[in-house]
This record gives C-alpha cells, structure tokens and sequence, in this order.
C-alpha cells in the first residue's frame, strides 16, 4: 500500500504560473523527500524535509510540512516548460531504510 | 547525470527465465537500494544493501534476491519471470545506512519486459 498520496493527480497551468502539489501519509516519518521523474527516465531528488522542520526553500521550489496534519505541500514559482514532469513525494519511515513513494503528481506546463 | 549506472537499459525476454539488473552506485556511496516502478503498484522499495550487507527489505518477491559485492555494485536478479514482473526497475545510492537522513541518487532505470 503507499504511504503517500499526492494529489492532484495531474495538474495543467500556464507556464509562468505557481503549481502546488499535495501529499498526505499516514504514519510518522523520519524526513520527507520531492523527487521529480520525467516520462520514463530515473528520478531526480529536488529536496528534503526532516521531521522537525516545517518549511523549506530551494530555488523556486518551497516545501512545507505539518506532521500534525500529516502532509507536506510542493510549490513551484514561475513555472517553465522544462518543469512538465512527474512529482512524487517520499517517505522515510521511523525504523525502515527505503523509501515509500505516492503515485505522484503529473504536471502539465503549457507554453 | 546522478553518477549511478544501470546495465542494461531495456531486456525483453520470455515467461519462467531468470535475468540479472546489475547497478553501479556512485562514487563512494555505500548503500544501494531497488526499486521497482509499474502502472499499477507504482515505486515500490525492495531491499537495500549496505557495505555488502543486506539492511532493509520491503516488497520484494521470494524469486527476486539481490547482493552487493566488495567494489559496492549491486546485482538484482529475478527469476521464474511473469507477465506482471514487466516494469521498470531503479537502482538508488546514498552515502549513509539509512538511520539517518540521507537523499538518494536514482540510476536510469533498467525497463524489463516480459513476454
């Protein structure tokens, strides 16, 4: 089963607008992780979340994470074309190494 | 480029044969982890290995098995091959164990297709 949902499922925005993508889980976590994958190429880690963190910032990218409510937020400014592309989100468990991945979120930038 | 290397990038071969996924990590990365991504169980984590050792198992199937030899590559071999094995499988490294919080470079995937 996956421990991370991320939703929407697939996201179509202009290129130049925000893209916000969700992900909940359903138990405690070490740290939470945003990979990006474009069509059927390995993924690519764009940031990393611990537990007692609440926001982070990496270039256009801004993640959050409310371990109260169990869920993390993925925002992407200004977007590009380059930025179509799969987004999933990560989990590491408390007392398990790999990670557990949602189904991702399939972004869609429109030129 | 992640520095991780799969071998080879696509194999196409029939039900019930055993085929071998060999992964090179990065340099001087001593965890190698598998995954497996298909359209209907999305990424699942399989095992993981550390400095040779095996350290995690998730959703890996008892004709699957893995190891990591002395250089730190890692092999996937998976065996009595069925329709539902075709997916695409990733081989992932990190500096550390796991315990703490390391983030994982993702080779190229290797796409197994079973006919």
């Amino acid at each position: 089963s996956q421990q991370g949902e991320e939703d929407p499922q697939a996201l179509s925005i202009q290129e130049g607008e925000n893209a916000t993508m969700n992900c909940s889980y359903k138990t405690s976590i070490n740290n939470l992780q945003w990979y990006r994958q474009n069509s059927g190429r390995g993924l690519v880690h764009l940031i990393l979340i611990r537990s007692n963190e609440r926001e982070k910032h990496s270039g256009r990218l801004r993640v959050t994470l409310d371990t109260s409510k169990k869920s993390s937020s993925l925002l992407i400014t200004a977007s590009r074309a380059a930025d179509t592309a799969s987004y999933f989100c990560a989990t590491d468990l408390r007392g398990a190494d790999g990670l557990t991945f949602g189904k991702g979120t399939h972004l869609i930038i429109q030129p | 480029d992640s520095g991780v290397t799969q071998t080879p990038k696509h194999l196409i071969t029939a039900t019930g044969q055993r085929v071998t996924l060999r992964c090179s990590p990065r340099s001087g990365d001593l965890s190698v982890y598998w995954y497996q991504q298909s359209l209907d169980q999305g990424l699942q984590f399989l095992i993981q290995y550390y400095n040779g050792e095996e350290r995690a198992k998730g959703n890996i199937l008892e004709r699957f098995s893995a190891q990591q030899f002395p250089d730190l590559h890692s092999e996937l071999n998976l065996s009595s091959l069925e329709l539902g094995d075709s997916a695409l499988y990733f081989c992932a490294s990190s500096v550390g164990p796991g315990r703490e919080t390391y983030e994982q470079y993702f080779g190229p995937g290797t796409r197994l297709t079973v006919t």
